[in-house]
Formats: structure tokens, sequence, C-alpha cells
């Protein structure tokens, strides 16, 4: 399967601990994107990523929020000292460089299922 | 910060029926996207439209866009229990420059009864 991978699935942590997820985008695609959702609620953005450049941080990421691209392939996402609030899919997602045809179209993944207790 | 709204909320209908779900945003965008969600398949990309196209087909889905109301519609023809997921529409800001943030709208939770 070359569609885009998420680990871990789900994770369950305690209040205050560091978490950190790990996204494999589609290996062609140089544009990656970190989403978050809740139950009931569309998916809300967070960063995204062009190669290893981060170009855009929402301002719904504190500074406990922290994402990297090191070499412009995966990306990890960490949140340091949770809260209750964090609990949410965390999605990640992918597309391909300006100029191809579907540049537009993003390719999800499954998603990480965070839970915070 | 969601840019629209989804309506209805949730709709249920019999198979072979259509269903149609209308979306709104509130900026100048430069496209607007479709998606499906279920627990299978995560979310998956339906059909994209342009700022300056009004209507688009793919098999069974249709998508129409008001630029002048800010809204959009998906119809989805003779559906099928399959068809059940949550459907989202998601906008692309018309603000130039490369980024594709996708802005999402609450969804519409869609049920297709054999």
């Amino acid at each position: 399967d070359t569609g885009v991978s998420q680990d871990p699935r789900h994770k369950i942590t305690k209040r205050g601990q560091n978490v950190t997820f790990r996204c494999d985008p589609i290996s062609e695609h140089n544009r990656l994107y970190w989403y978050r959702q809740t139950l009931g609620q569309g998916p809300e953005f967070l960063t995204y990523f062009q190669n290893e450049a981060q170009l855009e941080k929402s301002r719904l990421l504190s500074d406990r929020f922290s994402a990297e691209r090191p070499k412009g392939s995966f990306s990890t996402l960490e949140i340091q000292r949770t809260e209750q609030g964090d609990s949410a899919m965390y999605l990640c997602a992918s597309s391909h460089p300006p100029g191809q045809s579907s540049y537009n179209e993003q390719f999800f993944g499954p998603g990480t299922r965070l839970t915070v207790l | 910060s969601q840019q629209g709204e989804e309506d209805p909320q949730a709709l249920s209908i019999q198979e072979g029926e259509n269903a149609t779900m209308n979306c709104s945003y509130k900026t100048s965008i430069n496209n607007l996207q479709w998606y499906r969600q279920n627990s299978g398949r995560g979310l998956v990309h339906l059909i994209l439209i342009r700022s300056n196209e009004r209507e688009k087909h793919s098999g069974r889905l249709r998508v129409t866009l008001d630029t002048s109301k800010k809204s959009s519609s998906l119809l989805i023809t003779a559906s099928r229990a399959a068809d059940t997921a949550s459907y989202f529409c998601a906008t692309v800001f018309n603000r130039g420059g490369n980024n594709r943030k996708l802005i999402w709208g609450l969804g519409t939770s869609l049920a297709v009864n054999p």
C-alpha cells in the first residue's frame, strides 16, 4: 500500500506526558499537512510543510505543539505536557507539488486517535 | 476555525433515493472540495470545483457552486448503503501563494438504509 501512513493508530496517555506521532506521506508528495479533528466536527488545520520547510502554523497550535519534517519525507508531531483538551484524532495529509493536475487534492492517512486521561 | 456550515447536519434516506447536501462558506475561495469520511476508509477526496466553475459531475456525484451566495451543493444520485458516511466540504482560500490548506465545514452525516 503506497498511501499515507500514520503511527501509532491509537495512543492513550496520562495528562502531563509527552507524545509523538509520525506520518509517512506518499513518496512523491512534497506537501504535508497536519489537521486535528474532534468528535462531531470537521478537521482543523494545524500546520503545513513544503519539503522540509514549515511554512504555516495555526494559531490553534500552542507552544506545547511542535512539528518537524527534517528530510522532507516523514513528519513528526509532538505534544508536550498533554492536556485532556488535546484528545482528538490527529490527521496527516499529503499532496503533489504545484503544477501537477491533482495538486489541490489531499490524501489522508488513517489518523492517530489520542486519548488523554 | 471552521470556514462554513453544512446543511443538513444529518440525513437519512432509503437506498436508491438521491441525497443533497449543502455547504456555505465565508470568504473568497480558490476552490471547494468535497470529502467523505467513514470508519473504514478515513477521509477520501470526492470532487473538486474551482471558483470559476458552476457545476461538475463525477459518476453519481454532482457538485454545484454559487460564488455569489458563497454556497455549494453535493448531490449523490441513486444512493447505496455503501454511501453511508460523513460528508465534508472544504475550501482553499483565494489569497495566492502555494498553501493549499483546507478549511472545513462541520459535515453532514448521511445514512442510507437498505
